[in-house]
């Protein structure tokens, strides 16, 4: 199985802060690498698929990148709305896989 | 607008058995693979199965592999988990969850929910 490894597990940041949050898989996974955010008590939410790629709806502070191996989301400028949890989903084969998520936080 | 409604959680003891169901509205169900995930309480979140549009591919976590089933019935629009002999590490928020179309993997839609506590 591959084994996805985020950092930080959390992160204290302010609003109006640049943010950025890395994904490492265990073998190269391409460009198959989601990003999802999750607020307390509710359901995830896809923001970015196939690394890079914006999610209908999702505020363009957001950014992804990386292939193979490495992957990072950027929060170009934090809002109050977006202290969450991310997680980042390796969609390469099955069973896919979860990083074990980054708690933003306000500083 | 898609909406994915879980339901069938509850509290069941260790080795007893529970089916869950998702009602999906809002989008043509019989086109889209479709996702089990869950999360146990403060932990974070597990892929546990994928059935492909059809019903005719399907896919487990290692963790579930021959106790869970999963199954849909395009008919109905409906997605279901059929869960064998439960186990205290089962425990967890279950969503389901719409295979979007942009990329294979990625979850565009989710439920809210169901809680199944295994439990004596």
């Amino acid at each position: 199985d591959i084994q996805m490894t985020q950092s930080p597990s959390s992160l204290s940041a302010s609003v109006g802060d640049r943010v950025t949050i890395t994904c490492r898989a265990s073998q190269t996974i391409s460009s198959y690498l989601n990003w999802y955010q999750q607020k307390p008590g509710k359901a995830p939410e896809l923001l970015i698929y196939a690394a890079s790629s914006l999610q209908s709806g999702v505020p363009s502070r957001f950014s992804g990148s990386g292939s193979g191996t490495d992957f990072t989301l950027t929060i170009s400028s934090l809002q109050r709305e977006d202290f969450a949890t991310y997680y980042c989903q390796q969609s390469y084969s099955t069973p896919y896989t979860f990083g074990q998520g980054t708690k933003l936080e306000i500083k | 607008q898609v909406q994915l409604v879980e339901s069938g959680g509850g509290v069941v003891q260790p080795g007893g058995s529970l089916r869950l169901s998702c009602a999906a509205s809002g989008f043509t169900f019989s086109s889209y693979g479709m996702h089990w995930v869950r999360q146990a309480p403060g932990k974070g979140l597990e892929w546990v199965a994928l059935i492909r549009h059809d019903g005719k591919n399907k896919y487990y976590a290692d963790s579930v592999k021959g106790r869970f089933t999963i199954s849909r019935d395009n008919s109905k629009n409906t997605l279901y988990l059929q869960m064998n002999s439960l186990r205290p590490e089962d425990t967890a928020v279950y969503y389901c969850a719409k295979g979007t179309s942009m990329v294979r993997g990625a979850m565009d839609y989710w439920g809210q929910g169901t809680l199944v506590t295994v439990s004596s």
